[in-house]
């Protein structure tokens, strides 16, 4: 099946830096999702991105399908940027999920 | 356009317990996908939902087994718990044809005892 690699897992960030989060996957994929999770753990959708660039105020994510990897930037990271990220792809009638980016943003 | 909603949000069962979970999709999505998310092995997939038929199914017993009705709300149970079940389950919906965007309700916070 897809295998879906986040890197990195974990992230410490002053606020206001910028950050890079990096999501491989192995096999073609039709459709790929970012996803926050917060600490009651609801996940929040933040990008449908199969491929392409897209941008949302101070996050953006691009995905390279060809090369089958997908970034999410964070640009002038704050305290509430801090959670779970995850990057998740379709296979057949089912979404894989990789196992996170857990960033924290101290103040 | 309300959310995907979860009941309940919270539940404490002992183990060889059954329980019933239920999820309504947001209105007009005929998709539904039920995970499983643990410390220790993350976001799994369960099942997913379309028109009141399985299209999929993940790795887990079969203790674990879902259904959906004729309005897309659907439910899932799991039978003779075990400590290892308990875990958040996440349910998703989504439009199914041409539409897959995934939304997530807030979930339910599963202990067993």
């Amino acid at each position: 099946g897809i295998q879906v690699e986040q890197s990195p897992p974990d992230l410490i960030l002053q606020e206001g830096a910028n950050s890079t989060l990096r999501c491989n996957f192995s096999d073609s994929v039709n459709n790929l999702q970012w996803f926050h999770q917060n600490p009651w753990g609801q996940l929040i959708n933040l990008f449908y991105i199969p491929s392409g660039t897209k941008q949302n105020g101070r996050l953006s994510a691009t995905t390279v399908a060809t090369e089958r990897y997908s970034l999410l930037y964070i640009s002038s990271s704050q305290t509430t940027d801090s959670g779970v990220y995850f990057c998740a792809v379709e296979g057949t009638y089912k979404y894989i999920f990789g196992t996170g980016t857990r960033l924290k943003v101290l103040a | 356009k309300a959310g995907v909603t979860q009941t309940p949000r919270y539940l404490i069962k002992t183990r060889g317990q059954q329980v019933t979970l239920s999820c309504s999709p947001i209105s007009g999505h005929r998709s539904v996908s039920w995970y499983q998310q643990t410390p220790g092995q993350g976001l799994q997939f369960l099942f997913e939902y379309f028109s009141e038929t399985q299209r999929n199914k993940g790795n887990f017993p079969g203790r674990f087994s879902g259904r959906q009705f004729s309005n897309s709300r659907s439910e899932m149970n799991v039978s003779t718990l075990e400590l290892g079940d308990s875990a958040l389950y996440l349910c998703a919906s989504r439009g199914g044809r041409g539409n897959n965007e995934q939304f997530f309700g807030p979930g339910t916070r599963l202990t067993v005892l």
